[in-house]
């Protein structure tokens, strides 16, 4: 276990549902991430937040909506995909951001029907 | 971002040591190197990093080139556990996000 869970580990959703991701790391970590990884393609930073506050967004659709209400959740919320946008979605944390290691949670597995 | 090359996949026996290769020729002086894995249905995992001296810990050895452009993560001892993607990875430090910029890697199979 890394100590960053991620809920739920598994959905399926049509394009006109809106649903969301969830993460909680409890690690006390300040920097929190998500990525994206599709098939046969590089994983891909979506959004970093640091002590709450997003510090990057890498050129992401806005149907992707991020939240981290604190330093230990974060959130995506979802609406209108894409199926294209079926992908695995990891959420990361680290200390702050200029520590070198990132601890992965193990992901959510999205359809988008 | 300055770029990494490794090869698509490599295969070992359990209990031999294992070479992973990666290649950065564009690597700038002040770029770390990264290394992260991922096991079958499982998030990215550290595994060690490195700026110009060779590292080691308790998961892996970093043998970094004397020009810096190429490096080898060492598995000492290969076990099944550590069949995964491998990813070699180069991030400036300082200021601003973690930008790990991760890239295909490299698949490493253990025959038991």
């Amino acid at each position: 276990e890394t100590g960053v869970t991620q809920t739920p580990r598994h959905l399926v959703m049509g394009m006109t549902n809106k649903k969301s991701l969830k993460c909680e790391q409890h690690l006390g970590h300040n920097a929190m991430y998500w990525y994206k990884q599709s098939a046969k393609k590089p994983l891909e930073l979506m959004f970093v937040y640091n002590f709450k506050e997003q510090t990057e967004n890498n050129s992401v659709p806005s149907r992707f909506s991020p939240e981290c209400p604190n330093s230990s959740h974060l959130f995506l919320h979802l609406h209108t995909l894409q199926p294209e946008d079926s992908a695995l979605y990891l959420c990361a944390s680290s200390r702050g951001l200029d520590y070198n290691e990132q601890f992965f949670g193990p992901g959510t597995r999205l359809t988008v029907l | 971002d300055a770029k990494t090359t490794q090869p698509n996949s490599m295969e070992s026996n359990e209990e031999e040591p294992v070479h992973l290769p990666c290649n950065h020729s564009t690597i700038s002086g002040t770029d770390y190197i990264h290394w992260y894995r991922q096991l079958p249905s499982q998030g990215p995992e550290y595994v060690i990093h490195g700026l110009t001296s060779n590292v080691n810990n308790r998961m892996a050895s970093l043998a970094i080139a004397e020009d810096r452009k190429s490096s080898t993560l060492i598995l000492h001892r290969a076990t099944l556990r550590d069949a995964a993607v491998y990813y070699c990875i180069l991030r400036l430090p300082g200021e601003g996000a973690q930008k790990l910029v991760f890239g295909q890697g490299t698949r490493l199979t253990i025959n038991p």
